[in-house]
């Protein structure tokens, strides 16, 4: 069995701060964990992945995720917010083997104040 | 590439009415997902198809709810008759490989009335 969880449905964050939402899944086995972003009226857009070999992964518009195994972990991480950031984004989980469902976690909705 | 193509992008029906929602894969992706998306519920999985064939349905809320995908780039969801408490946005997802991203279009929103 597997599942994610996000802690925090809500994070606001000022332009210019440090951006953290937290990710921590549960799986029996190796995972591949994955962040996606979703604007107002679109579809998710995958921002990041971890599959295998190195545990800090870069994505798209400057962020990045450590996976931590030890931690269970998969926190998304941006140095510096932009207005542009403000969006839906949700962690997935999906294990090897088998069929290799996808579990989103319930999302966090990131707001950024000028 | 078009991406994942949904259609309608909005649909508002009246309960009892027959709804049906569909979605283009990415050309030679083989893994299809439908999705619902709603604030209560978040993401719920509907249903999974591999290579044409349904591999997980058990997210389908009641018989109600049908899919099909006739062929390797389309893919129908189908609800009848509908209800009020079908009301969410319904996302398709296509994944072209193992360990790939899924794709994901920009979704139906479906009103029952």
């Amino acid at each position: 069995a597997q599942s994610v969880t996000q802690l925090g449905s809500h994070v606001s964050v000022s332009e210019g701060a440090l951006v953290l939402l937290r990710c921590n899944y549960s799986s029996s086995v190796p995972p591949y964990l994955f962040w996606y972003v979703q604007y107002p009226n679109q579809g998710l857009q995958l921002l990041l992945k971890y599959t295998t070999g190195a545990t800090l992964v870069k994505g798209i518009n400057g962020f990045e995720a450590e996976f931590k195994k030890s931690e269970t972990s998969f926190h998304l991480t941006k140095p510096s917010a932009h207005m542009s950031d403000a969006a839906e984004y949700f962690c997935a989980v999906r294990t090897l083997g088998g069929y290799q469902k996808v579990t989103f976690g319930t999302g966090t909705k990131l707001q950024v104040i000028p | 590439d078009a991406g994942v193509i949904q259609s309608p992008r909005h649909e508002v029906t009246e309960m009892g009415q027959e709804v049906t929602l569909r979605c283009k894969l990415i050309s030679g992706h083989n893994s299809l997902f439908w999705y619902r998306q709603t604030m209560m519920r978040g993401l719920e999985l509907l249903i999974y198809f591999n290579n044409n064939v349904p591999i997980d349905d058990s997210g389908m809320p009641e018989d109600r709810f049908s899919a099909k995908m006739p062929n390797a780039s389309f893919s129908t969801l189908k609800i009848q008759p509908s209800e009020p408490r079908d009301s969410a946005v319904y996302f398709c997802a296509s994944e072209g490989s193992y360990n790939s991203p899924l794709h994901f279009g920009n979704g139906t929103r479906l009103t029952v009335t």
